[in-house]
């Protein structure tokens, strides 16, 4: 069967300092890979995603960027944090060309101080 | 441009009752309808889905429902009971994309 993992679960990081969330997905080969966040009480925020290794689709323009090393891993990170960045960070992930919806990970909750 | 509409962004219902809750889609290529359900501090759970083919679907207490003409699909949850209460998404996928739109979200309370 298919997992996702996502890491850490929370994460308390100071305001101009660099961030690395990983995601990774087992049981599966070619998945699509999605970062979404979650500001406390709102919807979900497209960030990122990708239908292949090193295929990067920016959905909102800010201080995050996202790569896929691997097949199956899909990174967020940040240069610099601004306050403005914390939040709710979710990893999903569905099989392409496909009609299935996405599966979540468990999520991150990053507050920037 | 895409765009998936929710109502109501909160819903409050007795025990026992059922609740329903809304979306209209505004692309008419959209094919595939999933709903989630978010408890407190996790990530969205899929719950049920339904395909642009078929009108309803039920699974259990839960139900949804397909109006192509009008754009429109809602959730049904009967005989609510306290672990329903959580945050519900709507969603639509268009034909040619690869990412999934969601609506804004209800935040459904069940009172004892």
């Amino acid at each position: 069967s298919q997992t996702i993992h996502q890491w850490p679960a929370t994460l308390v990081q100071p305001v101009g300092s660099p961030l690395s969330l990983e995601c990774t997905v087992e049981g599966t080969s070619n998945p699509n890979l999605y970062w979404y966040r979650q500001a406390a009480g709102r919807g979900l925020q497209l960030l990122f995603y990708s239908v292949g290794i090193g295929q990067i689709s920016s959905e909102v323009p800010q201080n995050l960027s996202a790569s896929r090393p691997q097949d199956r891993q899909f990174i967020l990170s940040s240069k610099k944090l601004l306050l403005s960045d914390s939040g709710f960070y979710l990893c999903a992930w569905r099989r392409g060309r496909a009609n299935y919806g996405y599966t979540f990970g468990s999520g991150t909750r990053l507050t920037v101080v | 441009g895409e765009n998936v509409e929710q109502h109501p962004s909160t819903l409050s219902v007795q025990e026992g009752d059922s609740a329903v809750i809304k979306c209209t889609y505004s692309d008419s290529a959209s094919n595939y309808f999933p709903w989630y359900k978010q408890e407190l501090g996790k990530g969205p759970q899929l719950i049920i889905d339904i395909r642009s083919n078929v009108g309803e679907k039920k699974d259990q207490r839960i139900a949804v429902t397909l109006n192509k003409t009008a754009k429109h699909f809602s959730l049904h949850i009967t005989e609510t009971q306290p672990e329903d209460s959580a945050v519900y998404f709507c969603a639509a996928r268009y034909s040619s994309a690869s990412k999934i739109i969601f609506g804004s979200g209800t935040r459904l309370s069940i009172r004892p």
